[in-house]
């Protein structure tokens, strides 16, 4: 089992729509929660970053973490066609082993049509 | 500043050939690594350094050889080329992996999308 489950979609979603970004994670030493955007033949560039439980909003973005659950959450309301690409979250252990780990879900590819 | 820069952005070799995939940043980062991205697989780390002559392997290291000579320059070898090996590859890099650095967020080049025929 990865460490970090991402939705693999792909979701295809009309303009304005609001649209959920899942992960769970299985360790309990994760502590910093990221998200990254990756458009079409580009490399990954940070979107989100929060360190605690609860929501975190940047204009039409939020990112959620629930640690009890291990679930962190990205919702981007009013979806614009240019937020079509794909959403990578990762997470990084501040604890044991492997401390300073950056662990990353396998990828969202999101497609918002006009 | 100029970030993480990558060269080439593309690549054609044959099997069996060899080559290097550049990397460089100028944010005097300690922690560099390189990444494959691959349909449905994700970012897979191959190697990473922690600082200048210092280099460990990631998850797919075989076929890749690193070496860090400097803090900026971080050069991904292959030493015979396989078709496996096609792909996107992405370097990336971090202030570092411990203390306050273990926040920081991580860096990325454009990518390299390298085919091997």
């Amino acid at each position: 089992q990865k460490e970090v489950e991402q939705d693999p979609g792909p979701l295809s979603v009309p303009e304005g729509a609001i649209v959920s970004l899942n992960c769970t994670y299985s360790n309990s030493a994760f502590q910093y929660f990221m998200w990254y955007r990756q458009y079409s033949r580009k490399g990954p560039e940070l979107l989100m970053y929060t360190y605690s439980s609860g929501n975190k909003e940047d204009g039409r973005f939020t990112a959620q973490v629930d640690k009890s659950s291990k679930y962190i959450s990205l919702f981007i309301r009013d979806s614009q066609p240019s937020d079509s690409a794909t959403y990578l979250c990762a997470i990084i252990n501040a604890g044991g082993t492997s401390y300073g780990k950056l662990t990353f879900g396998q990828g969202t590819i999101l497609t918002v049509h006009p | 500043n100029a970030g993480v820069t990558q060269t080439p952005k593309f690549q054609v070799l044959k099997t069996g050939q060899s080559m290097t995939l550049q990397c460089a940043q100028d944010m005097n980062h300690e922690y560099m690594s390189w990444y494959r991205q691959d349909p449905g697989m994700g970012l897979r780390l191959i190697h990473y350094s922690v600082g200048a002559g210092i280099t460990d392997q990631g998850e797919v290291p075989n076929g890749y050889n690193v070496s860090r000579s400097t803090t900026e320059d971080f050069p991904l070898r292959l030493l015979s080329a396989a078709p496996s090996q096609t792909s996107v590859y992405f370097c990336a890099s971090r202030a570092g992996t411990s203390g306050r650095a273990v926040k920081n967020e991580q860096f990325f080049g454009p990518g390299t999308r390298l085919t091997v025929l």
